[in-house]
């Protein structure tokens, strides 16, 4: 079966520091991936979506950014985190509906 | 173009009665639907699926949900509900039949509460 792991689970950061989020999922190939933000009290927010090796596709412009290494890990960055950049950062794989599954997620704290 | 409505954003219910959660859905596509759970400080969990397929779809945990094309709406219901349904819910809709990596669009969540 297939398992999404996120880490690390909580985080706290300073602003302007970087950032390193990731994500691995097992059990399935060539899967498709996004990295979504849920901030307190606005729903989730899609930040990026792969679908191969390499290829990224962002949906808001932000001093975010994403990476695809390998074929099952995803890492999103930060060269200098902002007060806003704070939430709750959820990874997902799609399965053969359309369907997502998600990460435990990561909370991020910018202090 | 797609979108989705949770008409209530807070339902509250007590122990052993019934729940319902109403979605309505906008789509230019066949839509693909699904219903999502997320307790606090997790990540969303699948608990159905719409996917063109029997009308009455019945996921995890006793819930099940209806689509209505006339009505356009995926409303989700459960006979009895439980303390451990507490919980965020979201009304998600996707496109039918499309490739695997299509977005989904989100509704703003429903906050559940069960009373004992």
């Amino acid at each position: 079966s297939q398992t999404i792991h996120q880490w690390p689970a909580t985080l706290v950061q300073p602003v302007g520091s970087p950032l390193s989020l990731e994500c691995t999922v097992e059990g399935t190939s060539n899967p498709n991936l996004y990295w979504y933000r849920q901030a307190a009290g606005r729903g989730l927010q899609l930040l990026f979506y792969s679908v191969g090796i390499g290829q990224i596709s962002s949906e808001v412009p932000q001093n975010l950014s994403a990476s695809r290494p390998q074929d099952r890990q995803f890492i999103l960055s930060s060269k200098k985190l902002l007060l806003s950049d704070s939430g709750f950062y959820l990874c997902a794989w799609s399965g053969a509906h359309g369907e997502q599954y998600f990460g435990p997620g990561t909370r991020l704290t910018v202090t | 173009a797609q979108s989705v409505t949770q008409l209530d954003s807070h339902v509250s219910v007590s122990e052993g009665t019934p729940v319902l959660l109403r979605c309505n859905y906008s789509s230019s596509y066949s839509p693909s639907l699904f219903w999502y759970v997320q307790h606090p400080n997790k990540g969303l969990q699948l608990l159905l699926k719409y996917t063109s397929a029997a009308t009455l779809v019945k996921g995890i945990n006793g819930f099940e949900a209806e689509f209505k094309k006339s009505e356009t709406s995926f409303h989700l219901t459960k006979p009895s509900a439980h303390m451990s349904d507490a919980a965020e819910y979201f009304c998600v809709v996707g496109r039918a039949g499309g490739t695997s990596y299509g977005k989904l669009t989100f509704g703003q969540g429903t906050i559940l509460t069960v009373h004992p």
